[in-house]
């Protein structure tokens, strides 16, 4: 595609449901991140692939939360048990090479409010 | 991991230089320096990007001394939609991938 790709833009949840957040990187892409942003904050680093590989995940808050991105492409970062602190912006960016510094091109965002 | 220390907010008018200064006194040999603008309800737009002495491109120019424990992101003539927040960033390379650490960023408001 012609960007970086989240879905859904929105998405409020009841406290302990499960969520889903997706994101589809630039055609081509091998490394793709997800980060976590509150309001007013810089981006929280969550973690990282180089193609399907997930290289890093060493900012994941707990383990409630995984990704995984099985295809190389497309990548899922769940939410298991949500909790009202889990409320954020989740971006996700893709950048075309890995093993070097390379720009990354950053999604729109997922608005995840826990209720 | 390198930390970045950069001012929390700078204000300017229509029309001048705008110079954001960001420290990183513990960067690392393989480390590159990049900065990020980030507008309201937006992700993160990459701006530059350099190692070291001078990068220019169309929207800014990147000045690193030798030491590299510093950088300065320039901005010429800037204008009402330059507001935004600007990130410095020093990139940890890992195996087939790029860590990059976000601080808090300088938040820089023209006026008219």
């Amino acid at each position: 595609g012609a960007g970086v790709s989240q879905s859904p833009r929105y998405k409020v949840t009841k406290r302990g449901q499960d969520v889903a957040l997706r994101c589809d990187p630039i055609s081509g892409h091998v490394s793709l991140y997800w980060y976590r942003q509150a309001l007013g904050q810089g981006p929280e680093f969550l973690t990282y692939f180089n193609y399907e590989a997930q290289q890093d995940k060493s900012g994941l808050p707990n383990d409630r939360f995984s990704a995984e991105r099985p295809e190389g492409s497309i990548s899922t970062l769940t939410i298991q048990r949500t909790e009202q602190r889990d409320s954020a912006m989740y971006r996700c960016a893709s950048s075309l090479e890995g093993g070097r510094n390379t720009e990354a091109f950053f999604g729109q965002g997922t608005r995840l409010t826990v209720v | 991991l390198a930390k970045t220390t950069q001012p929390i907010s700078m204000d300017s008018y229509e029309g001048q230089e705008v110079n954001i200064t960001c420290s990183h006194n513990n960067i690392a040999t393989n480390d590159y320096i990049t900065w990020y603008q980030q507008f309201p309800s937006q992700g993160p737009r990459f701006i530059i990007q350099g190692y070291k002495t001078k990068v220019t491109n169309e929207v800014a120019s990147l000045f690193i001394p030798a030491d590299r424990k510093s950088s300065t992101l320039s901005l010429p003539r800037v204008s009402l939609s330059d507001t935004a927040v600007y990130y410095c960033l020093v990139g940890v390379p890992l195996t087939g991938g790029f860590k990059t650490i976000f601080g808090a960023g300088t938040r820089l408001f023209v006026k008219a």
